[in-house]
């Protein structure tokens, strides 16, 4: 099967400008996630949907970031101006449903660097 | 506040050698736990899970670990580790709905 598909996977902006990732999971995954992680340290999980509903954003910086997930299939995840600190790698992944019996299969990433 | 802690940041072994990375989270609840590895230019995949039962679990490639419920540990461990297994170990805890991932264990294995 295919896995998540992540695009672009590199991305060089300057501070204060904005910028888009996209993520396709594997087809028939309800949930997706998308997580940071900033160099030298683990996936930090920004936002969980379930279908095209949202179940946890509470460690998404509402300011800048937002995601949505459109007909419960593909994301996107903006960050609106970028700051120094958002440069990391930005991982999706998908599972067949939410919880913690279910593995999740994570994409290539994006890596953003934000001068 | 919750976390999973990996003491090992960096381990250089040599191939046949034994591997141990250590993995404490500080969750009192039901957890699920995972160890994810990463190989040099790879995604993110698993390599073993425990939900409940056997707290030996056995995954991919040789490797175990071990849920020590009383200890909040679950420990990766492989008898003889080979050069291709030269990665990122991570550690990860899911509770409800929450996913924890630890910082991530750099493991270099020489020939």
């Amino acid at each position: 099967e295919a896995g998540v598909a992540q695009s672009p996977r590199y991305k060089i902006i300057e501070k204060r400008q904005s910028v888009a990732f996209w993520c396709n999971p594997i087809s028939g995954h309800a949930t997706l996630y998308w997580y940071q992680q900033i160099l030298g340290q683990g996936p930090k999980l920004l936002i969980q949907f379930q279908n095209n509903g949202v179940v946890d954003d509470s460690q998404l910086p509402k300011d800048r970031f937002s995601a949505e997930r459109l007909k419960g299939v593909d994301s996107t995840l903006k960050i609106q101006p970028a700051k120094l600190e958002d440069s990391a790698v930005y991982l999706c992944a998908s599972s067949p449903s939410s919880g913690g019996y279910n593995e999740q299969f994570f994409g290539p990433g994006t890596r953003l660097t934000v001068l | 506040a919750q976390s999973v802690s990996q003491h090992n940041h960096h381990v250089i072994l040599s191939e046949a050698a034994s591997l141990e990375l250590g993995c404490n989270y500080s969750y009192g609840g039901t957890v699920n736990l995972f160890w994810y590895v990463q190989y040099p230019g790879q995604h993110l995949q698993l390599l073993l899970k425990y939900f409940s039962g056997d707290p030996l679990v056995k995954g991919i490639k040789g490797f175990e670990a071990e849920f020590i419920k009383s200890k909040f540990s679950f420990n990766l461990r492989k008898p003889s580790v080979q050069w291709s297994d030269t990665a990122e170990y991570f550690c990860a805890v899911i509770s409800g709905n929450q996913f924890y991932f630890g910082t991530g264990t750099s493991l270099t294995v020489i020939p």
